[in-house]
């Protein structure tokens, strides 16, 4: 089966930093990737989705400038999350697709606690 | 994206009991997908969907994709405790993918 990595699995920064969260499809070559935020005990909410070499489509209520997404090759999506704070703290999840007509296949998560 | 509408919230029931859960939507999909997500962990999937009136099974899943496109149910039969999780349905059309809100599973051994 298709396999997507996140790295790292878990980041605790300090308030103001950035962070910066890899997402990988390793056994193939994803025309779209997927970025979503989770909070315990909730669904999946999508806070962008972003194509290989153009820009990311963010969702309403998501700051582009504050989570910056890099899609830079068909196997490699990044989510940095600039000076961030504690309200950033969450379970961060990407996910890749091979096409439209395809499934999504998810990350692990990656887990940011802002202190 | 929108949230479709599952059912149950959550299940508790004893090992060996088979279990059912259904996403239900106002709006037609292409692409039903049943998701397993464990603590802390990112979902798996599970079963995908492709056809109006497909049923497909893997291992002890049964999941069918309803004749109107707007429904999808995800069988589980006799239930193990490592079936313990939260399930999520999602319907996709091309680039738009809703998720349900997800069913809590507890297995009792």
């Amino acid at each position: 089966g298709a396999v997507v990595s996140q790295h790292p699995s878990r980041v605790i920064c300090k308030s103001g930093t950035s962070v910066k969260i890899e997402c990988r499809s390793l056994d193939f070559q994803a025309t779209t990737m997927f970025w979503y935020r989770q909070f315990p005990k909730q669904s999946l909410m999508l806070m962008a989705t972003s194509n290989e070499g153009s820009k990311a489509t963010y969702e309403q209520g998501v700051e582009k400038d504050k989570f910056l997404i890099n899609h830079a090759s068909l196997t490699l999506s990044t989510l940095t999350v600039t000076s961030a704070h504690p309200e950033d703290s969450s379970f961060y999840i990407c996910s890749a697709r091979a096409g439209t007509l395809y499934e999504q296949y998810f990350g692990p998560g990656t887990r940011l606690t802002v202190t | 994206g929108q949230q479709l509408n599952q059912s149950p919230q959550s299940m508790f029931i004893q090992e060996g009991e088979d279990v059912s859960m259904n996403c239900t939507s106002s709006s037609i999909f292409n692409t039903w997908l049943w998701y397993k997500q464990d603590p802390g962990e990112g979902p798996v999937l599970l079963i995908a969907l492709y056809k109006a009136g497909e049923l497909t099974s893997n291992g002890r899943l049964t999941a069918q994709f309803g004749i109107t496109r707007k429904d999808s149910f995800l069988n589980i039969s006799a239930s193990i405790p490592s079936d313990v999780g939260i399930y999520f349905c999602a319907g996709q059309l091309f680039n738009d993918m809703r998720f349900g809100a997800g069913t809590r599973l507890t297995v009792k051994p």
